[in-house]
């Protein structure tokens, strides 16, 4: 059981916008920690997509965005492509666990 | 460009320890930069174990895993290390090294390509 809770699984066309929740609580998301969420694709090592909520590292293209609010988060993919098809995991800091913490990951499909 | 490379694949029996690297690049030895291992079982997500800032040899670790995880750091070659004691089988999974940043809480900016360590009893 994550600590942070995502949906196992998101499903679009091409073209759509989806997003990807993720639910935490008074000790991580809610206690003003950031949320950055990760790109996993079948077979390699997970590549940071999102950063401190809302922010992209060089390279990553606009399509992704991320908030927060509360004790939640979002990760949005508009646009989708068929590249986008992988796993997509949050993470943030837990003052509980005095360490990082993850959701347990979303599976993106494109139909 | 941030470069981790990480010791090849492990095949271990139940009871033992294993011991994988991460060579990085030198700056994170001379900054305040973390290095941080996440793990992943097969099928399965993303787990924190914890981290280690070479310039001062301090690690933190999972709760989960004190007592069976140590971090290191050699300064000489620019390397981290993660030993993991007392191995299991629900140990397999594929370790990552990251190169860690911090905005309000770290985040893995940078990642190995991975080490598989296989437990079989």
């Amino acid at each position: 059981q994550s600590v942070l809770t995502q949906p196992p699984s998101v499903s679009g066309a091409p073209g759509q916008r989806v997003t990807i929740s993720c639910t935490g609580s008074s000790s991580n998301i809610g206690a003003d920690y950031d949320v950055h969420w990760y790109q996993q694709l079948p077979g390699t090592a997970p590549k940071l997509l999102i950063f401190g909520n809302n922010n992209r590292p060089s390279g990553v293209p606009d399509r992704f965005s991320g908030s927060k609010s509360g004790t939640s988060a979002s990760l949005a993919i508009t646009g989708l492509q068929a590249e986008d098809e992988a796993d997509y995991y949050c993470q943030s800091y837990d003052s509980s666990l005095s360490g990082s913490v993850f959701g347990g990951g979303t599976k993106v499909t494109v139909l | 460009q941030v470069q981790l490379v990480q010791s090849g694949a492990e095949v271990k029996k139940t009871g033992s320890s294993v011991k994988v690297s991460c060579k990085t690049s030198e700056d994170a030895f001379a900054t305040y930069a973390s290095i941080a291992w996440v793990r992943q079982a097969p099928g399965q997500g993303l787990e924190w174990m914890g981290a280690i800032m070479p310039i001062f040899g301090s690690p933190t670790y999972a709760q989960k895993f004190q007592g069976r995880v140590t971090l290191s750091a050699d300064d000489s070659t620019a390397t981290v290390y993660l030993e993991l004691t007392s191995l299991r089988p629900d140990d397999t999974a594929v370790y990552y090294c990251s190169r860690q940043s911090v905005t309000k809480g770290p985040y893995f900016h940078y990642w190995g390509q991975g080490t598989l360590v296989t437990v079989s009893s």
